[in-house]
Protein backbone atom coordinates (compact mmCIF):
# COMPACT_ATOMS: atom_id res chain seq x y z
CA UNK A 1 0.00 0.00 0.00
CA UNK A 2 1.21 3.47 -0.86
CA UNK A 3 1.04 6.07 1.87
CA UNK A 4 1.43 9.90 1.62
CA UNK A 5 2.33 12.15 4.87
CA UNK A 6 1.73 16.01 4.98
CA UNK A 7 3.29 16.48 8.51
CA UNK A 8 2.24 20.59 8.19
CA UNK A 9 -1.71 21.30 8.86
CA UNK A 10 -1.28 24.86 8.28
CA UNK A 11 1.66 27.44 6.80
CA UNK A 12 1.92 30.81 6.12
CA UNK A 13 3.68 33.06 3.77
CA UNK A 14 4.45 37.32 3.10
CA UNK A 15 3.03 37.67 -0.30
CA UNK A 16 5.68 37.80 -2.34
CA UNK A 17 8.03 35.58 -0.62
CA UNK A 18 8.80 31.79 -1.32
CA UNK A 19 7.79 29.16 0.64
CA UNK A 20 7.97 25.58 1.06
CA UNK A 21 4.85 22.88 1.42
CA UNK A 22 6.80 19.10 2.67
CA UNK A 23 5.48 15.53 1.63
CA UNK A 24 6.87 12.44 2.27
CA UNK A 25 5.82 9.06 0.52
CA UNK A 26 6.33 5.71 0.76
CA UNK A 27 5.49 3.16 -1.99
CA UNK A 28 7.07 -0.45 -3.01
CA UNK A 29 6.66 0.36 -6.87
CA UNK A 30 9.68 1.65 -8.77
CA UNK A 31 7.58 3.64 -11.19
CA UNK A 32 5.50 5.77 -9.74
CA UNK A 33 3.60 9.33 -10.32
CA UNK A 34 3.65 11.97 -8.01
CA UNK A 35 1.60 15.31 -8.06
CA UNK A 36 0.39 18.16 -6.10
CA UNK A 37 -3.12 19.57 -6.24
CA UNK A 38 -4.23 23.17 -5.13
CA UNK A 39 -7.99 23.35 -3.56
CA UNK A 40 -9.14 26.65 -3.25
CA UNK A 41 -12.17 27.75 -1.25
CA UNK A 42 -14.22 26.72 -4.33
CA UNK A 43 -13.58 23.56 -3.35
CA UNK A 44 -11.91 23.07 -7.39
CA UNK A 45 -9.46 20.35 -7.02
CA UNK A 46 -6.52 21.72 -9.40
CA UNK A 47 -3.25 19.90 -10.86
CA UNK A 48 -0.76 22.06 -9.64
CA UNK A 49 2.28 20.34 -10.98
CA UNK A 50 3.23 15.90 -11.62
CA UNK A 51 6.29 14.68 -11.60
CA UNK A 52 7.40 11.29 -12.73
CA UNK A 53 9.41 9.23 -10.39
CA UNK A 54 11.67 7.97 -13.51
CA UNK A 55 12.56 11.26 -14.55
CA UNK A 56 15.68 12.97 -12.58
CA UNK A 57 14.89 16.19 -13.58
CA UNK A 58 12.69 17.88 -11.09
CA UNK A 59 9.87 19.58 -12.97
CA UNK A 60 8.49 23.15 -12.88
CA UNK A 61 5.39 24.57 -13.93
CA UNK A 62 6.53 28.70 -13.88
CA UNK A 63 6.23 29.59 -9.95
CA UNK A 64 6.04 26.20 -8.94
CA UNK A 65 8.72 23.42 -8.90
CA UNK A 66 9.38 20.72 -6.71
CA UNK A 67 12.26 18.87 -4.99
CA UNK A 68 12.18 15.42 -5.87
CA UNK A 69 14.77 13.27 -3.42
CA UNK A 70 13.79 9.44 -4.90
CA UNK A 71 15.86 7.93 -2.30
CA UNK A 72 14.39 10.16 0.78
CA UNK A 73 11.05 9.30 -0.82
CA UNK A 74 10.61 13.36 -0.13
CA UNK A 75 8.54 15.62 -3.32
CA UNK A 76 7.88 18.65 -1.75
CA UNK A 77 6.68 22.20 -3.83
CA UNK A 78 8.21 25.25 -3.60
CA UNK A 79 6.36 28.61 -4.45
CA UNK A 80 8.06 31.18 -5.50
CA UNK A 81 6.81 35.15 -5.76
CA UNK A 82 3.90 34.18 -3.80
CA UNK A 83 0.57 35.79 -4.72
CA UNK A 84 -2.58 36.14 -2.59
CA UNK A 85 -4.62 33.78 -5.38
CA UNK A 86 -1.90 31.27 -4.20
CA UNK A 87 -4.14 30.99 -0.64
CA UNK A 88 -5.57 27.26 -0.65
CA UNK A 89 -5.78 24.00 0.55
CA UNK A 90 -2.16 21.64 -0.97
CA UNK A 91 -2.59 18.20 -1.49
CA UNK A 92 0.28 15.67 -2.16
CA UNK A 93 -0.44 12.25 -3.89
CA UNK A 94 1.34 9.65 -5.32
CA UNK A 95 -0.10 6.90 -8.40
CA UNK A 96 1.20 3.42 -9.09
CA UNK A 97 2.93 3.91 -12.33
CA UNK A 98 2.17 0.37 -14.18
CA UNK A 99 -0.36 -0.82 -12.46
CA UNK A 100 -3.92 -1.48 -14.26
CA UNK A 101 -6.05 1.14 -11.82
CA UNK A 102 -4.27 4.31 -11.08
CA UNK A 103 -5.41 4.82 -8.16
CA UNK A 104 -4.51 7.91 -6.38
CA UNK A 105 -3.30 7.99 -2.33
CA UNK A 106 -3.86 11.28 -1.23
CA UNK A 107 -2.22 12.97 2.20
CA UNK A 108 -4.13 15.12 4.86
CA UNK A 109 -3.45 17.74 3.42
CA UNK A 110 -1.57 21.64 4.33
CA UNK A 111 -3.52 25.23 4.37
CA UNK A 112 -1.26 27.82 3.15
CA UNK A 113 -2.28 31.19 3.57
CA UNK A 114 -0.79 34.31 2.19
CA UNK A 115 -0.45 37.62 4.00
CA UNK A 116 -0.49 40.36 1.97
CA UNK B 1 -15.86 20.10 -23.13
CA UNK B 2 -17.40 20.51 -19.99
CA UNK B 3 -15.09 18.09 -18.57
CA UNK B 4 -16.21 16.26 -15.44
CA UNK B 5 -19.61 17.38 -14.19
CA UNK B 6 -21.13 15.66 -11.14
CA UNK B 7 -25.04 16.15 -9.76
CA UNK B 8 -26.33 17.57 -7.33
CA UNK B 9 -23.99 20.23 -6.04
CA UNK B 10 -25.86 20.42 -2.71
CA UNK B 11 -28.37 17.88 -1.09
CA UNK B 12 -29.63 17.47 2.47
CA UNK B 13 -30.48 14.00 3.17
CA UNK B 14 -31.82 12.07 6.65
CA UNK B 15 -30.90 9.38 8.12
CA UNK B 16 -31.62 6.11 5.96
CA UNK B 17 -33.02 7.97 3.07
CA UNK B 18 -31.30 7.00 0.24
CA UNK B 19 -29.86 8.94 -3.38
CA UNK B 20 -27.50 8.94 -6.46
CA UNK B 21 -24.93 10.85 -7.23
CA UNK B 22 -24.37 11.77 -10.96
CA UNK B 23 -20.92 11.65 -12.18
CA UNK B 24 -20.47 12.53 -16.17
CA UNK B 25 -17.36 12.99 -18.44
CA UNK B 26 -17.12 14.10 -21.99
CA UNK B 27 -12.86 13.15 -22.35
CA UNK B 28 -13.72 9.48 -23.30
CA UNK B 29 -11.66 8.54 -20.07
CA UNK B 30 -11.36 4.76 -18.83
CA UNK B 31 -10.94 5.17 -15.64
CA UNK B 32 -13.37 6.97 -13.25
CA UNK B 33 -12.85 7.37 -9.71
CA UNK B 34 -15.26 8.13 -6.33
CA UNK B 35 -13.56 9.99 -3.28
CA UNK B 36 -15.08 11.26 -0.12
CA UNK B 37 -13.15 14.33 1.42
CA UNK B 38 -13.24 15.15 5.33
CA UNK B 39 -11.86 17.97 7.41
CA UNK B 40 -8.16 16.86 8.27
CA UNK B 41 -8.44 13.08 6.26
CA UNK B 42 -7.85 14.26 2.78
CA UNK B 43 -9.58 12.58 -0.05
CA UNK B 44 -9.76 8.87 0.31
CA UNK B 45 -10.85 6.58 -2.42
CA UNK B 46 -14.82 5.11 -2.24
CA UNK B 47 -14.74 2.82 -5.50
CA UNK B 48 -13.41 3.27 -8.64
CA UNK B 49 -13.63 1.88 -12.22
CA UNK B 50 -12.01 0.84 -14.98
CA UNK B 51 -13.84 0.62 -17.60
CA UNK B 52 -17.95 0.32 -18.87
CA UNK B 53 -19.64 -2.58 -16.76
CA UNK B 54 -16.33 -2.79 -14.04
CA UNK B 55 -16.29 -1.87 -10.71
CA UNK B 56 -14.42 -2.03 -7.81
CA UNK B 57 -13.80 -1.19 -4.14
CA UNK B 58 -11.53 1.36 -2.74
CA UNK B 59 -10.60 2.34 0.83
CA UNK B 60 -14.32 2.98 2.08
CA UNK B 61 -16.28 1.39 0.12
CA UNK B 62 -18.62 0.58 2.93
CA UNK B 63 -22.53 1.83 2.65
CA UNK B 64 -22.12 2.93 -1.02
CA UNK B 65 -22.96 1.16 -4.50
CA UNK B 66 -21.66 2.31 -7.81
CA UNK B 67 -22.61 1.69 -11.37
CA UNK B 68 -20.77 2.35 -14.55
CA UNK B 69 -23.22 1.36 -17.46
CA UNK B 70 -21.89 3.71 -20.08
CA UNK B 71 -18.61 4.44 -20.70
CA UNK B 72 -19.04 8.48 -19.37
CA UNK B 73 -21.09 7.83 -16.22
CA UNK B 74 -20.40 6.70 -13.27
CA UNK B 75 -23.02 6.27 -10.37
CA UNK B 76 -22.74 6.25 -6.73
CA UNK B 77 -25.59 5.10 -4.46
CA UNK B 78 -26.03 5.46 -0.95
CA UNK B 79 -29.06 3.02 0.28
CA UNK B 80 -29.88 3.98 3.69
CA UNK B 81 -27.72 6.86 4.15
CA UNK B 82 -26.18 7.33 8.08
CA UNK B 83 -24.77 10.78 9.69
CA UNK B 84 -21.08 9.70 9.14
CA UNK B 85 -21.47 9.63 5.33
CA UNK B 86 -22.15 13.86 5.62
CA UNK B 87 -18.67 14.60 3.34
CA UNK B 88 -17.61 16.22 0.06
CA UNK B 89 -17.72 13.85 -2.26
CA UNK B 90 -15.41 14.11 -5.57
CA UNK B 91 -15.84 12.04 -9.01
CA UNK B 92 -12.55 12.02 -10.83
CA UNK B 93 -11.60 10.55 -14.58
CA UNK B 94 -8.45 9.84 -16.00
CA UNK B 95 -6.90 8.09 -19.61
CA UNK B 96 -5.02 5.58 -17.51
CA UNK B 97 -1.57 6.49 -14.97
CA UNK B 98 -1.92 10.24 -15.59
CA UNK B 99 -3.79 12.92 -14.32
CA UNK B 100 -6.87 12.89 -13.00
CA UNK B 101 -9.57 15.54 -13.54
CA UNK B 102 -11.98 16.64 -11.05
CA UNK B 103 -15.37 17.36 -11.00
CA UNK B 104 -16.29 20.47 -8.49
CA UNK B 105 -17.91 18.08 -5.71
CA UNK B 106 -20.74 17.52 -4.14
CA UNK B 107 -21.65 18.50 -0.46
CA UNK B 108 -24.16 16.17 1.29
CA UNK B 109 -25.47 16.24 4.86
CA UNK B 110 -27.23 13.81 6.58
CA UNK B 111 -29.20 14.36 9.32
Amino acid sequence: AQTVTQSQPEMSVQEAETVTLSCTYDTSESDYYLFWYKQPPSRQMILVIRQEAYKQQNATENRFSVNFQKAAKSFSLKISDSQLGDAAMYFCAISDYTGANSKLTFGKGITLSVRP
Amino acid sequence: NAGVTQTPKFRVLKTGQSMTLLCAQDMNHEYMYWYRQDPGMGLRLIHYSVGEGTTAKGEVPDGYNVSRLKKQNFLLGLESAAPSQTSVYFCASTPRNNEQFFGPGTRLTVL
